[in-house]
């Protein structure tokens, strides 16, 4: 059964902070995904990754950088945090062996910024 | 370019009522669609997608490559279907990546 974890459920940060949200699977996926989850707006990519040391920018990756080192674990990095970057992350995996293509995703990381 | 539109940000029924979400793309190639739902305080979740061709929960959903479309339905809606529903598209020519709708809300009366 694939779980895929992320670090936090809910996160406060102030202005100007650096936020650091991880993500975490366990099924040997080559593929990962960050995402914001706004109301109206759906599910918005920000970055991904298709391997280690590997990073795409997703369509809204202004403010935002990612780490991965290790196969299992991806990183989202709010650089300096913004009111605006108030939202839900929420974090997904998918293997493309099989040709399945199910992305699993994490249960999210509610973050404020104040 | 490629985009996928649900038309519905609210879709409201009441119980034992036939429900359609719809779902409609565009993309010049040979996508794959995918309808994914995320019920309350649980994570977002597949539901079905296209190239199986199968019924989850009573609901099926045809690919109209036609139409472009790839709508979700279900005959006789519950109250435990009420939840967010996004549709999403992968390209051909892309390894993993989804390309999401804006999702419509779900709300079955009793």
């Amino acid at each position: 059964d694939v779980k895929v974890t992320q670090s936090s459920r809910y996160l406060v940060k102030r202005t100007g902070e650096k936020v650091f949200l991880e993500c975490v699977q366990d099924m040997d996926h080559e593929n990962m995904f960050w995402y914001r989850q706004d109301p109206g707006l759906g599910l918005r990519l920000i970055y991904f990754s298709y391997d280690v040391k590997m990073k795409e920018k997703g369509d809204i990756p202004e403010g935002y950088s990612v780490s991965r080192e290790k196969k299992e674990r991806f990183s989202l990095i709010l650089e300096s945090a913004s009111t605006n970057q108030t939202s839900m992350y929420l974090c997904a995996s998918v293997s493309t062996w099989g040709g399945l293509n199910e992305q699993f995703f994490g249960p999210g990381t509610r973050l404020t910024v104040l | 370019a490629q985009r996928v539109t649900q038309p519905e940000k609210l879709l409201s029924v009441f119980k034992g009522a036939p429900v359609e979400l719809k779902c409609n793309y565009s993309y010049s190639g040979s996508p794959e669609l995918f309808w994914y739902v995320q019920y309350s305080r649980q994570r977002l979740q597949l539901l079905l997608r296209h190239i199986s061709r199968e019924s989850i929960k009573g609901f099926t959903a045809d690919l109209n490559k036609g139409e472009t479309s790839f709508h979700l339905k279900k005959p006789f809606a519950q109250e435990e279907d009420s939840a967010m529903y996004y549709c999403a598209l992968k390209r051909s020519s892309t390894l993993g990546r989804l390309y999401f709708g804006r999702g419509t809300q779900l709300t079955v009366w009793p």
